[in-house]
């Protein structure tokens, strides 16, 4: 079935540090995908998404392209900030074979620290 | 983008009770609605798939007698957790979609069963 695997947390970084989020994926249709993040306590808020190959999605300075050849979706940002500290979900939805359920990867905690 | 209220945001409850979460879409129509379970610093989990006007799709381990989804309208669907046990407190999430656009999350409900 339909899977996402992302790096594992958590990611510590210090202020103004480039991050990357690896997120890779496997999918018998063609997805479409998602980041989301999560800070304490709260729901899900959609980041960026991407719908076809080539696609780059982009959010508050975050940005991830959909790699069909590598199955990646790979999140990134050039200088982080404390306030991005928060656990982010890669997510992929299968439109056309996944029944329209969204399936998350585990998630990867950041701090960013001053 | 699109917005899903759940209710309530917390609730308490002692064991042997019932309790019944909220999803509404706010302003769309979701002609289907999925429940999440997720666990202290993990992903989500998803529960169930539920379309308007049929019975829920339950993922395989998720007992249907124990977690009822009704999803009676195109903007509402409940989930009723009855004769909770301490071991169903969890953060509980909802999201609803429209047929073949992104899907939209609830800010998910803390359930505490003492």
């Amino acid at each position: 079935g339909d899977s996402v695997t992302q790096m594992e947390g958590p990611v510590t970084l210090s202020e103004e540090a480039f991050l990357t989020i690896n997120c890779t994926y496997t999918a018998t249709g063609y997805p479409s995908l998602f980041w989301y993040v999560q800070y304490p306590g709260e729901g899900l808020q959609l980041l960026l998404k991407a719908t076809k190959a080539d696609d780059k999605g982009s959010n508050k300075g975050f940005e991830a392209t959909y790699r069909k050849e590598t199955t990646s979706f790979h999140l990134e940002k050039g200088s982080v900030q404390v306030s991005d500290s928060a656990v982010y979900f890669c997510a992929l939805r299968d439109f056309n074979t996944g029944g329209f359920k969204t399936i998350f990867g585990a998630g990867t905690r950041l701090f960013v620290k001053a | 983008g699109a917005v899903v209220s759940q209710h309530p945001s917390w609730v308490i409850c002692k064991s042997g009770t019932s309790v019944k979460i909220e999803c509404r879409s706010l302003d769309f129509q979701a002609t289907t609605m999925f429940w999440y379970r997720q666990f202290p610093k993990q992903s989500l989990m998803l529960m169930a798939t539920s379309n308007e006007g049929s019975k829920a799709t339950y993922e395989q381990g998720v007992e249907k007698d124990k977690f009822l989804i009704n999803h009676a309208s195109l903007t509402l669907s409940t989930l009723t957790v009855t004769s909770a046990h301490p071991e169903d407190s969890s953060f509980y999430i909802c999201s609803a979609a429209a047929t073949d656009t992104e899907a939209f999350f609830g800010q998910g409900t803390r359930l505490t069963v003492v």
